[in-house]
């Protein structure tokens, strides 16, 4: 267990749909990021927050929308969901956010389905 | 451009023997981390070493080995006396700055591993 923590661990939804996804960091860690698995894009990084700060953004659609609340938990809204978004939605956290030796410890996953 | 290279999709090992799991990456950042982590078919991300781009020593984790050679821009996993559990998909991954004080991680593609009795 690696301390981090994801909800729903399962989602199934309808095209055109919003789904929030939560997650819960190590206790002491500033850091969070959001990552998606699929099948033929492989794992991609969406968006790091630091301290409520966002500090990095990768592949993430603008549908797609992330923050970072006071108590360090975040969630990733995904919006206008299409089939292609159906995936594995990581969360991982680290204790910092400025060094590229933090190691992300990564929750369980959320398995999104979109039909 | 891809910047994180696994060549090997699929690799067999007999248990109790050594085997070597191939990374290239790609990088003009001086500043930047190695990392590599397992994914049992249960799908959770399990880390299992870091290696930093100013380490003069090759990282090492239990049974886990990171072959580290910055001018060929490898970063090869070594898993020694391979166990049953040790089947999984491996992941390669590369982090680095990414100018407004955060870092991007970037993830290979892949190698599943599987292990024989």
């Amino acid at each position: 267990d690696s301390g981090v923590t994801q909800t729903p661990k399962h989602l199934i939804t309808a095209t055109g749909q919003r789904v929030t996804l939560r997650c819960s960091p190590r206790s002491g860690d500033l850091s969070v990021y959001w990552y998606q698995q699929s099948l033929d894009q492989g794992l991609q990084f969406l968006i790091q927050y630091y301290n409520g700060e966002e500090r990095a953004k990768g592949n993430i659609l603008e549908r797609f929308s992330a923050q970072q609340f006071p108590d360090l938990h975040s969630e990733l809204n995904l919006s206008s969901l299409e089939l292609g978004d159906s995936a594995l939605y990581f969360c991982a956290s680290s204790v910092g956010g400025t060094s590229t030796a933090q190691t992300q410890y990564f929750g369980p996953g959320t398995r999104l389905l979109v039909l | 451009a891809q910047k994180i290279t696994q060549t090997q999709p699929g690799m067999f090992v007999q248990e109790k023997e050594a085997v070597t799991l191939d990374c290239t990456y790609d990088t003009s950042d001086p500043s930047y981390g190695l990392f590599w982590y397992k994914q049992p078919s249960s799908g959770e991300m399990i880390f299992l070493i870091y290696q930093g781009s100013y380490d003069q020593q090759n990282a090492t984790e239990g049974r886990y080995s990171l072959n580290f050679q910055k001018a060929r821009k490898s970063a090869n996993l070594v898993i020694s006396a391979s166990q049953l559990g040790d089947s999984a998909m491996y992941f390669c991954a590369m982090r680095e700055g990414y100018g407004t004080g955060g870092f991007k991680t970037i993830f290979g593609a892949g190698t599943r591993l599987f292990v024989k009795a």
